[in-house]
């Protein structure tokens, strides 16, 4: 089966810089990458997401990578701000298994 | 437009009793996905269903733990003679389409299930 894990579970960035949170996963049958934010006390909140035929998506701010010679994810964020401070998720799965998270990076940004 | 409705907030049971878990998917999803999360953790499957059908409950435990999502009202995860060890919080997400597990959910506020 599949299991994601995230690099680091703290992050500190200083207001403005950029920030990136890595994740790696395991199947390399995995075929569907998302990334979600939880802010303390709510729910998981979606950020962005990208599929395996894809290398790399770009939203508002963010940035998501995908490298599957390495079953490697990672999320940019862009001028980060203290409203970006949450634990960031990102989870996997392939067509029929559902969504695995890993564990979460706290992020915190630094005024 | 309402995004997932989850009830109660906040949800004190002590030992041996029963936890009814409720949650309202988006206006027009059809597809109720139930997981569970520990303080400090990440999300942790438990089971997909579809109205009235349970797809998969392959992250269910055996025992004390049922969940539907009947025709009409909300879905519910029923947790009998609670144990201290199912203290957690409790997700729902929803999605809109059929058959597919490789779409982004929308999750609810979630319950958190404290068992004294």
């Amino acid at each position: 089966g599949e299991s994601v894990g995230l690099h680091l579970p703290t992050l500190s960035v200083q207001e403005g810089d950029n920030s990136i949170i890595n994740c790696a996963y395991s199947n390399s049958a995995s075929d569907y990458f998302i990334w979600y934010k939880q802010e303390s006390g709510k729910g998981p909140q979606f950020i962005i997401d990208i599929r395996s035929n894809m290398d790399k998506r770009q939203g508002q701010r963010v940035t998501v990578l995908l490298n599957k010679t390495v079953k490697h994810l990672s999320l940019q964020i862009a001028a980060t701000q203290p409203g970006d401070s949450a634990v960031y998720f990102c989870a996997a799965n392939s067509g029929n298994t559902p969504l695995v998270f890993g564990k979460g990076t706290r992020l915190s940004v630094i005024a | 437009n309402a995004g997932v409705m989850q009830n109660p907030r906040h949800l004190v049971r002590r030992r041996g009793q029963e936890a009814r878990l409720r949650c309202s998917p988006v206006k027009g999803h059809s597809h109720v996905y139930w997981y569970r999360q520990l303080p400090e953790e990440g999300l942790k499957f438990m089971v997909y269903l579809q109205k009235e059908n349970i797809i998969d409950e392959s992250g269910m435990p055996k025992e004390r733990f049922s969940a539907e999502f009947p025709k009409e009202g909300p879905s519910i995860l029923r947790i009998q003679q609670v144990v201290r060890g199912d203290s957690a919080a409790y997700f729902c997400a929803s999605s809109p389409r059929a058959g597919l597990f490789n779409e982004k959910l929308f999750f609810g506020s979630g319950t958190q299930l404290s068992v004294l």
